[in-house]
Protein backbone atom coordinates (compact mmCIF):
# COMPACT_ATOMS: atom_id res chain seq x y z
CA UNK A 1 0.00 0.00 0.00
CA UNK A 2 0.85 3.85 0.26
CA UNK A 3 1.11 5.86 3.05
CA UNK A 4 1.84 9.73 2.35
CA UNK A 5 2.59 12.36 5.15
CA UNK A 6 2.06 16.30 4.59
CA UNK A 7 1.75 18.83 6.97
CA UNK A 8 -2.27 19.96 7.24
CA UNK A 9 -1.86 23.61 7.43
CA UNK A 10 0.23 26.38 6.45
CA UNK A 11 -0.10 29.69 6.55
CA UNK A 12 2.10 32.48 4.85
CA UNK A 13 1.73 36.71 4.05
CA UNK A 14 1.71 37.69 0.43
CA UNK A 15 5.08 37.91 -1.00
CA UNK A 16 6.37 35.20 1.10
CA UNK A 17 8.12 31.65 0.48
CA UNK A 18 6.28 28.77 1.49
CA UNK A 19 7.47 24.75 1.63
CA UNK A 20 5.35 21.73 1.80
CA UNK A 21 7.10 18.42 2.57
CA UNK A 22 5.79 15.29 1.36
CA UNK A 23 7.33 11.99 2.60
CA UNK A 24 5.98 8.58 1.88
CA UNK A 25 6.06 5.13 1.80
CA UNK A 26 5.07 3.15 -1.46
CA UNK A 27 4.75 -0.64 -2.42
CA UNK A 28 5.94 0.52 -6.29
CA UNK A 29 7.08 4.38 -6.90
CA UNK A 30 7.05 6.03 -10.50
CA UNK A 31 7.30 9.21 -9.64
CA UNK A 32 5.99 12.25 -6.93
CA UNK A 33 3.07 14.81 -8.18
CA UNK A 34 1.73 17.71 -6.97
CA UNK A 35 -2.14 18.97 -7.01
CA UNK A 36 -3.72 22.18 -6.40
CA UNK A 37 -7.50 22.28 -5.13
CA UNK A 38 -9.71 25.96 -4.29
CA UNK A 39 -12.75 25.50 -2.39
CA UNK A 40 -15.22 23.64 -4.37
CA UNK A 41 -12.77 22.89 -7.21
CA UNK A 42 -11.14 20.22 -8.90
CA UNK A 43 -7.41 19.38 -8.48
CA UNK A 44 -5.16 20.64 -11.22
CA UNK A 45 -2.23 19.76 -11.57
CA UNK A 46 0.92 21.76 -10.96
CA UNK A 47 4.08 19.46 -11.15
CA UNK A 48 5.85 16.02 -11.39
CA UNK A 49 9.22 14.65 -10.18
CA UNK A 50 10.23 11.36 -11.66
CA UNK A 51 13.67 11.40 -11.35
CA UNK A 52 15.68 13.69 -8.32
CA UNK A 53 16.33 16.64 -8.77
CA UNK A 54 14.21 20.43 -9.08
CA UNK A 55 11.83 21.18 -11.30
CA UNK A 56 10.84 25.09 -11.65
CA UNK A 57 7.51 26.04 -13.00
CA UNK A 58 7.06 29.72 -13.01
CA UNK A 59 6.60 30.66 -8.66
CA UNK A 60 6.46 26.92 -8.13
CA UNK A 61 9.24 24.53 -7.81
CA UNK A 62 9.20 20.98 -6.96
CA UNK A 63 11.81 18.28 -5.18
CA UNK A 64 12.70 15.21 -4.86
CA UNK A 65 14.70 12.80 -3.48
CA UNK A 66 13.63 8.98 -4.08
CA UNK A 67 16.57 8.00 -1.58
CA UNK A 68 14.88 9.66 1.18
CA UNK A 69 11.41 9.02 0.09
CA UNK A 70 10.77 12.93 0.88
CA UNK A 71 9.78 15.30 -1.57
CA UNK A 72 8.65 18.93 -1.60
CA UNK A 73 6.57 22.08 -3.30
CA UNK A 74 7.85 25.20 -2.98
CA UNK A 75 5.49 27.85 -3.85
CA UNK A 76 7.74 31.85 -3.85
CA UNK A 77 6.17 35.33 -4.22
CA UNK A 78 2.77 34.14 -2.53
CA UNK A 79 -0.09 35.30 -3.92
CA UNK A 80 -3.89 35.75 -2.35
CA UNK A 81 -5.01 33.54 -5.06
CA UNK A 82 -2.43 30.76 -4.07
CA UNK A 83 -4.73 30.42 -1.07
CA UNK A 84 -5.79 26.54 -1.58
CA UNK A 85 -4.87 22.99 -0.83
CA UNK A 86 -1.92 21.27 -1.93
CA UNK A 87 -2.05 17.37 -2.26
CA UNK A 88 1.43 15.46 -2.89
CA UNK A 89 0.49 12.24 -4.94
CA UNK A 90 2.73 9.31 -5.66
CA UNK A 91 2.45 7.16 -8.85
CA UNK A 92 2.21 3.72 -9.26
CA UNK A 93 2.60 2.77 -12.41
CA UNK A 94 -0.59 4.78 -13.80
CA UNK A 95 -2.56 4.66 -10.52
CA UNK A 96 -2.31 7.90 -7.88
CA UNK A 97 -1.99 7.90 -4.22
CA UNK A 98 -2.99 10.75 -2.69
CA UNK A 99 -2.06 12.49 0.53
CA UNK A 100 -4.37 13.97 2.61
CA UNK A 101 -3.79 17.42 1.49
CA UNK A 102 -2.07 20.84 3.18
CA UNK A 103 -4.22 24.03 3.11
CA UNK A 104 -2.08 27.23 2.49
CA UNK A 105 -3.98 30.23 3.54
CA UNK A 106 -2.03 33.54 2.79
CA UNK A 107 -2.67 36.55 4.67
CA UNK A 108 -2.33 39.93 3.07
CA UNK B 1 -11.62 20.38 -26.48
CA UNK B 2 -14.17 19.91 -23.45
CA UNK B 3 -11.52 18.34 -21.00
CA UNK B 4 -13.23 16.15 -18.60
CA UNK B 5 -16.95 16.57 -18.41
CA UNK B 6 -19.30 14.74 -15.73
CA UNK B 7 -22.59 14.35 -15.27
CA UNK B 8 -24.67 15.39 -12.94
CA UNK B 9 -22.72 17.80 -10.19
CA UNK B 10 -25.34 17.17 -7.62
CA UNK B 11 -27.33 14.67 -6.83
CA UNK B 12 -29.27 13.25 -3.62
CA UNK B 13 -30.21 9.61 -3.82
CA UNK B 14 -32.05 7.61 -0.39
CA UNK B 15 -30.67 4.93 1.12
CA UNK B 16 -30.56 1.69 -1.30
CA UNK B 17 -31.36 3.52 -4.79
CA UNK B 18 -28.73 3.19 -7.67
CA UNK B 19 -27.56 5.83 -10.24
CA UNK B 20 -24.69 5.95 -12.68
CA UNK B 21 -22.45 8.58 -12.40
CA UNK B 22 -21.28 9.94 -15.97
CA UNK B 23 -17.83 10.97 -17.13
CA UNK B 24 -16.48 11.54 -20.23
CA UNK B 25 -12.74 12.69 -21.83
CA UNK B 26 -12.23 13.87 -25.55
CA UNK B 27 -8.55 13.95 -24.99
CA UNK B 28 -7.83 10.26 -26.07
CA UNK B 29 -6.36 9.61 -23.07
CA UNK B 30 -5.82 6.29 -22.63
CA UNK B 31 -6.19 6.17 -18.61
CA UNK B 32 -9.62 7.24 -16.62
CA UNK B 33 -10.27 6.56 -12.79
CA UNK B 34 -12.47 7.52 -10.29
CA UNK B 35 -11.67 8.89 -6.85
CA UNK B 36 -13.58 10.34 -3.83
CA UNK B 37 -12.91 13.00 -1.67
CA UNK B 38 -14.30 13.22 1.45
CA UNK B 39 -14.17 16.18 4.11
CA UNK B 40 -10.20 16.90 5.48
CA UNK B 41 -8.94 13.63 3.22
CA UNK B 42 -7.54 13.38 -0.32
CA UNK B 43 -8.84 11.72 -3.07
CA UNK B 44 -9.42 7.98 -2.89
CA UNK B 45 -9.45 5.99 -5.90
CA UNK B 46 -12.08 3.74 -6.43
CA UNK B 47 -11.80 2.20 -9.96
CA UNK B 48 -9.12 2.52 -12.93
CA UNK B 49 -8.96 1.45 -16.19
CA UNK B 50 -6.16 1.42 -19.02
CA UNK B 51 -8.24 1.10 -22.16
CA UNK B 52 -11.28 0.31 -23.54
CA UNK B 53 -12.57 -2.99 -22.02
CA UNK B 54 -9.59 -3.08 -18.91
CA UNK B 55 -10.86 -2.04 -15.97
CA UNK B 56 -9.40 -2.46 -12.19
CA UNK B 57 -10.25 -2.05 -8.20
CA UNK B 58 -8.42 0.82 -6.75
CA UNK B 59 -8.47 1.37 -3.07
CA UNK B 60 -11.98 1.50 -2.29
CA UNK B 61 -13.86 -0.37 -4.84
CA UNK B 62 -16.77 -1.81 -2.84
CA UNK B 63 -20.27 -0.47 -3.56
CA UNK B 64 -18.97 0.28 -6.60
CA UNK B 65 -19.04 -0.69 -10.57
CA UNK B 66 -17.36 0.14 -13.83
CA UNK B 67 -17.28 -0.62 -17.35
CA UNK B 68 -15.22 1.30 -20.12
CA UNK B 69 -17.04 0.43 -23.43
CA UNK B 70 -15.05 3.31 -25.41
CA UNK B 71 -12.12 5.25 -24.98
CA UNK B 72 -14.26 8.29 -24.29
CA UNK B 73 -16.10 7.53 -21.29
CA UNK B 74 -16.18 5.84 -18.04
CA UNK B 75 -19.07 5.54 -15.83
CA UNK B 76 -19.52 4.71 -12.47
CA UNK B 77 -22.40 2.79 -11.05
CA UNK B 78 -23.67 3.16 -7.44
CA UNK B 79 -25.03 -0.36 -6.67
CA UNK B 80 -27.39 0.12 -3.77
CA UNK B 81 -26.56 3.53 -2.16
CA UNK B 82 -25.67 4.05 1.52
CA UNK B 83 -25.27 7.05 3.43
CA UNK B 84 -21.35 6.45 3.58
CA UNK B 85 -20.85 7.30 -0.17
CA UNK B 86 -22.09 10.55 0.56
CA UNK B 87 -19.10 12.03 -0.96
CA UNK B 88 -17.60 14.61 -3.71
CA UNK B 89 -16.44 12.53 -7.11
CA UNK B 90 -13.74 13.25 -9.45
CA UNK B 91 -13.15 11.70 -12.75
CA UNK B 92 -9.92 11.58 -14.11
CA UNK B 93 -7.92 10.79 -17.18
CA UNK B 94 -4.70 11.21 -18.66
CA UNK B 95 -2.38 9.72 -21.65
CA UNK B 96 0.51 7.38 -20.75
CA UNK B 97 3.09 9.62 -21.85
CA UNK B 98 1.68 12.17 -19.23
CA UNK B 99 3.78 11.26 -16.55
CA UNK B 100 2.31 12.40 -12.97
CA UNK B 101 -0.33 15.09 -14.87
CA UNK B 102 -4.18 13.43 -14.68
CA UNK B 103 -6.98 15.95 -15.44
CA UNK B 104 -10.30 15.64 -13.60
CA UNK B 105 -13.74 16.78 -14.11
CA UNK B 106 -15.46 19.38 -12.32
CA UNK B 107 -16.77 16.65 -9.63
CA UNK B 108 -20.39 15.36 -8.84
CA UNK B 109 -21.35 16.39 -4.63
CA UNK B 110 -22.91 12.89 -3.83
CA UNK B 111 -25.54 12.89 -0.79
CA UNK B 112 -27.15 10.19 0.33
CA UNK B 113 -30.29 10.31 3.01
Amino acid sequence: GQSLEQPSEVTAVEGAIVQINCTYQTSGFYGLSWYQQHDGGAPTFLSYNGLDGLEETGRFSSFLSRSDSYGYLLLQELQMKDSASYFCAVRDDYKLSFGAGTTVTVRA
Amino acid sequence: NAGVTQTPKFQVLKTGQSMTLQCAQDMNHEYMSWYRQDPGMGLRLIHYSVGAGITDQGEVPNGYNVSRSTTEDFPLRLLSAAPSQTSVYFCASSSFSGGGSQFFGPGTRLTVL
